[in-house]
């Protein structure tokens, strides 16, 4: 099966724009989570999808937002970028039942001037 | 509640030496523990997991890790290092049940020297 694909792969954008993220899950995976890693905070979780309904969430604040498609596909939204969004975006995808493994994708490194 | 914490941020050990990577966990019930490696710029990728079979799971690349509940312990081991496992490493835990999260340590970045 082909791995967790994410695109962009690298994207520079300069405060206060916007930026969308995309995360297509491994098939047969319904649940996509994406991840915010940097070097300073590490990875936190940012919020996990299942059948088009955020499942569970982070502490980030509402300038970040996600949606999932009936294909499973994932986006992740960024609003009024902050330099402090500088980044390493991970997506990870699994079945559905609980204590299954994660697979993550290659990430989209974000570069905010 | 549940938390992971990676004893050491790094490690430096020389080729052909063995690795040890500390991971002691918290969790209110029996969690599965994974462990995953991340090389420079790239995602990560899965080494083992734990989900209540054996305590010793073998996984990829030479690497083991031993769940020990009365520690509260899940350490991987290398017998002997290899340039190539230079990365860091993360000790993960989380639940059994639908969108349990998952619970990153700090990581650990592994220097191995030749």
């Amino acid at each position: 099966k082909a791995g967790v694909t994410q695109t962009p792969r690298y994207l520079i954008k300069t405060r206060g724009q916007q930026v969308t993220l995309s995360c297509s899950p491994i098939s047969g995976h319904r649940s996509v989570s994406w991840y915010q890693q940097t070097p300073g905070q590490g990875l936190q979780f940012l919020f996990e999808y299942f059948s088009e309904t955020q499942r569970n969430k982070g502490n980030f604040p509402g300038r970040f937002s996600g949606r999932q498609f009936s294909n499973s596909r994932s986006e992740m939204n960024v609003s009024t970028l902050e330099l402090g969004d500088s980044a390493l975006y991970l997506c990870a995808s699994r079945p559905l039942e609980g204590g299954e493994t994660q697979y993550f994708g290659p990430g989209t490194r974000l570069l905010v001037l | 509640a549940q938390s992971v914490t990676q004893l050491d941020s790094h490690v430096s050990v020389s080729e052909g030496t063995p690795v040890l990577l500390r991971c002691n966990y918290s969790s209110s019930y029996s969690p599965s523990l994974f462990w995953y490696v991340q090389h420079p710029n790239k995602g990560l990728q899965l080494l083992l997991k734990y989900t209540s079979a054996a305590t010793l799971v073998k996984g990829i690349n030479g690497f083991e890790a031993e769940f020990k509940k009365s520690e509260t312990s899940f350490h991987l081991t290398k017998p002997s290092a290899h340039m190539s496992d230079a990365a860091e490493y993360f000790c993960v835990v989380s639940g059994r049940y639908n969108f349990n999260k998952f619970y990153f340590g700090s990581g650990t970045k592994l220097n191995v020297k030749p």
